[in-house]
Formats: structure tokens, C-alpha cells, sequence
């Protein structure tokens, strides 16, 4: 059974950082791409971004809100999928998914969510 | 980016009512497309990928059709489990986007 366990969410100040893990099991996790997606209050879902598997050099892809603060890693021989998060705004309080992704591009399983508050 | 547009953002049906919702793209996508069910506390569930393709052990009664702008996502016979969310999602490029979503609530 496919499961995707994140950790790591928590209140944080704005500007601060905070770095996010997901533990997948029950598939191959070197095959797949991987990505994260969040949910603000009252809000719709939004992509965060994505990090490919080993045969395509794990390049990533980012949401042009997180560019350049949020950067998504993996390391295949501890199975596990972070996300780091930094220059934390208010906006980025949301429930962040680890999902797993089909190389064309939808999302096959979800997480259930860890949820990020950003606020003094 | 792409925009996805779902109408209606909620809907009340009935325990065997057909039930559609529509997903309009901003610009041309081909098929692909996915749909996604979301209930309360739960993760969101993939239903329907490549606008007509059923993710393996979904329930026939849901399908989805639709190519380059214009898709739906078809209840045939609306079950008490199928109250939730329902979200639509194109992959065609970066950045991937999501429909606003379509409640469906009981009537």
C-alpha cells in the first residue's frame, strides 16, 4: 500500500524557515517524481513543485510564488522528500501534501498534510 | 500559467441524480487533464487522468471527457459516498494548475 507521510509543519514567524520531510513507502520512490501542493484556508489547491527521479538528473520545477525561497530535495537512499521552506510570508500558511507524481504530470497519491502557520 | 475555470463552485444533487461538472482551461491543453475527489480531512483522492482515463478502482459511474479547452467529470448515478469536492487539474505545462473546485452537497 502506497503511503506518504509529511512532518516538520508547525508556527513559524514571517521570514523565518522551516523545512518539511515526507516519508513515502510501499512503492519504489527512486522511480517517481515527486511534488508538493498546498492548501490555504478557505482556498484551492495550489502546486508548489516537483522534483524528478534519478534517470531525469532530479531537476525540479517550481511555482513562480515560491521560486527562489522554497527548494524541494530528496534523498533516495533514506526515502525520504523535503521541502525547505524560507523567507516564510503569511500567504504560505497552508496545509502542504507530499504527493507522488506520474512522469506525464498528475498525481497518483497524496499525503494527508502537515499544516504551516506563518505569523507573528 | 494556465487558468481552469470549474463551474458550477457548488452544486446540491440528489442519491441517484446524474450530476456534471464542467472544467474550462484558458488555453489549449490536448487531454491532459485530471480530476480529482476531496472530502474533509482527507486526502484528495485522483479519480480521472488524461480527461477519460479511470485511475484502477474507481467506481464505473464516474467518467470524464473533453479535449483542448472544454471537459467534464460525470456522475452517472450520484452515491451518498460521492458528496465532497472535486477538483479538475491540467498538466499540459508548468506551472501546473488547479480548477477552484465544485462542492457537491445533498439536496
Amino acid at each position: 500500500e502506497v503511503q506518504l507521510v509529511e512532518s516538520g509543519g508547525g508556527l513559524v514567524q514571517p521570514g523565518g524557515s522551516l523545512r518539511l520531510s515526507c516519508a513515502p513507502s510501499g512503492f519504489t520512490f527512486s522511480d517517481h517524481y515527486m511534488d508538493w501542493v498546498r492548501q490555504a484556508p478557505g482556498k484551492g489547491l495550489e502546486w508548489v513543485g516537483r522534483t524528478r527521479n534519478r534517470a531525469n538528473s532530479y531537476t525540479t520545477e517550481y511555482a513562480a510564488s515560491v521560486k527562489g525561497r522554497f527548494t524541494i530535495s530528496r534523498d533516495d537512499s533514506k526515502n525520504s522528500l523535503y521541502l525547505q521552506m524560507n523567507s516564510l510570508k503569511t500567504e504560505d500558511t497552508a496545509v502542504y501534501y507530499c504527493v507522488r507524481a506520474d512522469s506525464s504530470g498528475y498525481f497518483d497519491y497524496w499525503g494527508q498534510g502537515t499544516l504551516v502557520t506563518v505569523s507573528s | 500559467d494556465i487558468q481552469m475555470t470549474q463551474s458550477p463552485s457548488t452544486l446540491s444533487a440528489s442519491v441517484g441524480d446524474r450530476v456534471t461538472i464542467t472544467c474550462r482551461a484558458s488555453q489549449s491543453i490536448s487531454s491532459w487533464l485530471a480530476w480529482y475527489q476531496r472530502k474533509p480531512g482527507k486526502a484528495p483522492k485522483l479519480l480521472i487522468y488524461k480527461a477519460s482515463s479511470l485511475e484502477s478502482g474507481v467506481p464505473s459511474r464516474f467518467s470524464g471527457s473533453g479535449s483542448g479547452t472544454e471537459f467534464t467529470l460525470t456522475i452517472s448515478s450520484l452515491q451518498p459516498d460521492d458528496f465532497a469536492t472535486y477538483y479538475c487539474q491540467q498538466y499540459e505545462s508548468y506551472a501546473l494548475t488547479f480548477g477552484g473546485g465544485t462542492k457537491v452537497e445533498i439536496k
